[in-house]
């Protein structure tokens, strides 16, 4: 049950985009389809904005979009608002009926 | 609206208990899996256990198992974490999710958290 490895930190302009990796093994991210994507402003609980690798929960911005490739999950971030600067963690399902989570990216909006 | 609120966080000594609920409120509360997560201080978050829609199946992550019990009640919409033998590295924010029962982790949404501070 290791935690998925995300990088520390990224960021980009105002309008522009982001990506953020998120990889695991062929146990997590490999094996299933069940990759999610949560948002986390200082303080406050996280919130869902990406399931099933590509998938948007009502109310989210198309701006959101998610994928997979192997063992790597992205999230990319388009079109950068002020607040999308928040804290990302990705999740999976994972053998054995676990869940692993990332170690999570701070996205600085510059 | 859909919403859930967890209580019972405080502090404790290590190797003492407590009992966390989450009450679920604008949703048919015993359709839906539960779980629970939780975020030590800086850190990034950890899944803990969660609890199908009638109660069994459940599985927890393996550093909780035999220490924390899930359980709910579906006529009370509440949700329950029992944390025996508690550690120091067990201090986090708990939070309890909705879990939808036709995907995995597809937590959404979440409570806003209670603070469990383990330390003598």
């Amino acid at each position: 049950q290791s935690a998925l490895t995300q990088p520390p930190s990224a960021s980009g302009s105002l309008g522009q985009s982001v990506t953020i990796s998120c990889t695991g093994t062929t146990s997590d991210i490999g094996g299933y389809n069940y990759v999610s994507w949560y948002q986390q402003h200082p303080g406050k609980a996280p919130q869902l904005i990406i399931y099933e690798v590509t998938k948007r929960p009502s109310g989210v911005p198309a701006r959101f979009s998610g994928s997979k490739s192997a063992n790597t999950a992205s999230l990319t971030v388009s079109g950068l608002q002020a607040d999308d600067e928040a804290d990302y963690y990705c999740s999976s399902y994972a053998v054995n009926n676990n869940f692993v989570f990332g170690t999570g990216t701070k996205v600085t909006v510059l | 609206q859909v919403q859930l609120v967890e209580s019972g966080g405080g502090l404790v000594k290590p190797g003492g208990s407590l009992r966390l609920s989450c009450e679920a409120s604008g949703f048919t509360f015993k359709d839906y899996y539960m779980t629970w997560i939780r975020q030590a201080p800086g850190k990034s978050l950890e899944w803990l256990a969660y609890i199908s829609s009638s109660g069994s199946p459940i599985y927890y992550r393996d550093s909780v198992k035999g220490r924390f019990t899930i359980s709910r009640d579906n006529a009370k919409n509440s949700l329950f974490l029992l944390m025996n033998n508690l550690r120091v590295e067990d201090t986090a924010i708990y939070y309890c999710a909705r879990e939808s029962s036709s995907s995995w982790g597809r937590f959404d949404p979440w409570g806003q958290g209670t603070l469990v501070t383990v330390s003598s």
